[in-house]
């Protein structure tokens, strides 16, 4: 079946290191999304991308980053981490127009922890 | 700016009640609203949605109404179970260019969420 996946679903790390969260889907989805939820706060966009060598930022997009190389996947890169980057990270796809097909789908989460 | 504002953070209820949970958004363009549901530990997942050409829409206990004038929709949840125990997010779509492909696509702006408790 057709699926969403990230990795890893949980991450320790210290200050300053460079993290990478990876977001591989199978659909062939044109859309893909970085969510980070945070109590209080919802589901906020850090990064997304609407195809190939195409990236955007979000609402919440300093201190990370992101690159688009095939349709697959969508990395995520924290390029020096900091205490308030701990949260939990949604990767999401969607087909090439939320108008058209009504659904964002998720991935299961990355718990990242920021010493 | 782009702002979903979503009411109330939480909210409890008896088994069998209904359950209303309202939000309000900003952009005027705003063509596209989704309810997702979290359990516990688990992903956000579609629930119900509605578009801006409809007032109303239904699925079996859950029902979404929408009002373009005031920039408000609401969730209602009737005869609630112990398996609604969740978190609900609001969303609206807004229109953005597609960065350097220059197409255009759609984003969420989701709401903060509402912590929905079911008592038994």
């Amino acid at each position: 079946d057709a699926e969403i996946t990230q990795s890893p679903r949980h991450k320790i790390t210290e200050t300053g290191r460079q993290v990478t969260l990876a977001c591989h889907q199978t659909w062939n989805h044109n859309n893909m999304f970085w969510y980070r939820q945070d109590l209080g706060h919802g589901l906020r966009l850090i990064h997304y991308s609407y195809g190939v060598h195409d990236t955007n930022k979000g609402e919440v997009s300093d201190g990370y980053s992101v690159s688009r190389s095939n349709t697959e996947d969508l990395p995520l890169t924290l390029e020096s981490a900091a205490s308030s980057q701990t949260s939990v990270y949604f990767c999401a796809s969607s087909e090439k127009s939320l108008a058209n097909t009504g659904e964002l789908f998720f991935g299961e989460g990355s718990r990242l922890t920021v010493l | 700016g782009e702002n979903v504002e979503q009411h109330p953070s939480t909210l409890s209820v008896q088994e069998g009640d209904s359950a209303v949970i309202k939000c309000t958004y900003s952009d005027s363009a705003s063509n596209y609203f989704p309810w997702y549901k979290q359990e516990l530990g688990k992903r956000p997942q579609l629930i119900i949605d509605i578009r801006s050409n409809v007032g109303e829409k239904k699925d079996q206990r859950i029902a979404v109404t929408l009002n373009k004038t005031a920039k408000h929709f609401s969730l209602h949840i009737t005869e609630t179970q112990p398996e609604d125990s969740a978190v609900y997010f609001c969303a609206a779509s807004i229109r953005v260019g597609g960065g350097s492909r220059m197409e255009y696509g759609n984003k969420l702006v989701f709401g903060a969420g509402t912590i929905l408790r079911v008592k038994s």
